[in-house]
């Protein structure tokens, strides 16, 4: 079944405590981006990803860091997580050379920072 | 600057039609989106328009008109189901960040019986 897959889908953390989100896709999309999405606000990009090894920001990417070392891979990375961090993340990948390239969603991850 | 305006609520009674407007104002424009997001869920795709015009699917069409900056998603025979946040989105093409959608904040349908 083809999917995005993200890890842990809840997680309630201290503040300053490294953490990294996980986000797996099944269909050999190049173009990976994650989200954060809060009341009010919609959904905002923090970080893309072109290709392997390409990496950009995107509209809010302070205090989060991303990789692709691989395809299929795209971690969200936050080194010392805030308060202000709390928010519904969501991994995201698409195929640009595709006629309409719609974005395929992972599930979302629910992230609490105390 | 980067825009998309939408309506932030709308309630409309099952069984009726309602049509929800968005506009944009973007430095490039390749596409224009419209995604279905149930609360706390993954938003799911439901569209997609990069000519003017009308396209259908099912009880749902989408309508852009790109002189204007403006679309339109129009829902039909509504469903208790069919309560949910919808949101337009424009694919920039901007820096040759192609993919990249830039998400209008949502609109939360309520359906009533």
């Amino acid at each position: 079944e083809a999917q995005v897959t993200q890890n842990p889908r809840y997680l309630i953390t201290v503040t300053g405590k490294k953490l990294t989100v996980t986000c797996s896709q099944n269909m050999n999309h190049e173009y990976m981006s994650w989200y954060r999405q809060d009341p009010g606000l919609g959904l905002r990009q923090i970080y893309y990803s072109m290709n392997v090894e390409v990496t950009d920001k995107g509209d809010v990417p302070e205090g989060y860091k991303v990789s692709r070392k691989e395809k299929r891979n795209f971690p969200l990375i936050l080194e010392s997580p805030s308060p202000n961090q709390t928010s519904l993340y969501f991994c995201a990948s698409s195929s640009p050379g595709q006629f309409s390239a719609e974005q395929y969603f992972g599930p979302g991850t629910r992230l609490t920072v105390t | 600057g980067q825009n998309i305006d939408q309506p932030t609520e709308m309630t409309a009674t099952e069984g009726a039609i309602v049509q929800i407007n968005c506009t944009y104002q973007t430095s490039g424009f390749n596409g224009l989106f419209w995604y279905q997001q149930h609360a706390g869920e993954a938003p799911t795709f439901l569209s997609y328009n990069v000519l003017d015009g009308l396209e259908e699917k099912g009880r749902f069409s989408s309508f852009l008109s790109r002189s204007k900056g403006y679309s339109y998603l129009l829902l039909k025979e509504l469903q208790m189901k069919d309560s949910a946040s919808y949101l337009c989105a424009v694919r920039d093409n901007y820096g040759g960040s192609q993919g990249n959608l830039i998400f209008g904040k949502g609109t939360k349908l309520s359906v009533k019986p």
